[in-house]
């Protein structure tokens, strides 16, 4: 079974003040993670992926992901933030034990930025 | 290229109705997903169709249904609709699976009155 924990549900920084979103995983098997974005009435955004290459992801928009298999982390930073950033992030992990796609979302993280 | 397009964007539906939602995927993508996401449970993975054949399936009752076309297109069908229904009905096209990253359409928003 697959699950990740998103630590909290909301985090408010001022704009240009580094950005940390965290998520936690589990999976029984080797997992693919990812993050997405979603701005208000609006779709999900692919922000970035990990798939067991560079356990330092760089995605869209100035965002990274490092991958801690020991700590069983995918940690969402960007070094500054802007307004544009405001949205709700979501961490996921893919994969099932009969391969194809499925998603498991966590609970989300919804990002304020102040002036 | 063209992304994933759903259709109808907003929809309205009383009690015990049924309902079908369309989804297109990107050109050359062949494994569509379907979530719900609502406001109490989050994003739930419904089914994946690849090949026109489901692939994976959630937890969901049989009321809820999908099929995939030869094209790709895919529709999701809700039967004997239930207030609970009422949720933001998300659409994902990818490649193929595993690995490759899905991308989602704009989203079906469902009312059951």
């Amino acid at each position: 079974a697959q699950s990740v924990t998103q630590l909290d549900s909301h985090v408010s920084v001022s704009e240009g003040t580094p950005v940390l979103l965290r998520c936690n995983y589990s999976s029984s098997y080797s997992p693919s993670l990812f993050w997405y974005v979603q701005h208000p009435n609006k779709g999900l955004q692919l922000l970035l992926k990990y798939t067991s290459a560079a356990t330092l992801v760089k995605g869209i928009n100035g965002f990274e992901a490092e991958f801690k298999k020991s700590e069983t982390s995918f940690h969402l930073t960007k070094p500054s933030a802007h307004m544009s950033d405001a949205a709700e992030y979501f961490c996921v992990v893919s994969g099932s034990p009969g391969g194809g796609n499925k998603l498991t979302f966590g609970t989300g993280t919804q990002l304020k930025v102040e002036l | 290229k063209a992304g994933v397009t759903q259709t109808p964007r907003y929809l309205i539906k009383t009690r015990g109705q049924q309902v079908t939602l369309s989804c297109s995927p990107i050109s050359g993508h062949r494994s569509v997903s379907w979530y719900q996401q609502t406001p109490g449970q989050g994003l739930q993975f419904l089914f994946e169709y690849f090949s026109e054949t489901q692939r994976n399936k959630g937890n969901f009752p049989g009321r809820f249904s999908g099929r995939q076309f030869s094209n790709s297109r895919s529709e999701m069908n809700v039967s004997t609709l239930e207030l609970g229904d009422s949720a933001l009905y998300l659409c994902a096209s990818s490649f193929s699976g595993g690995y490759n990253e899905q991308f989602f359409g704009p989203g079906t928003r469902l009312t059951v009155l």
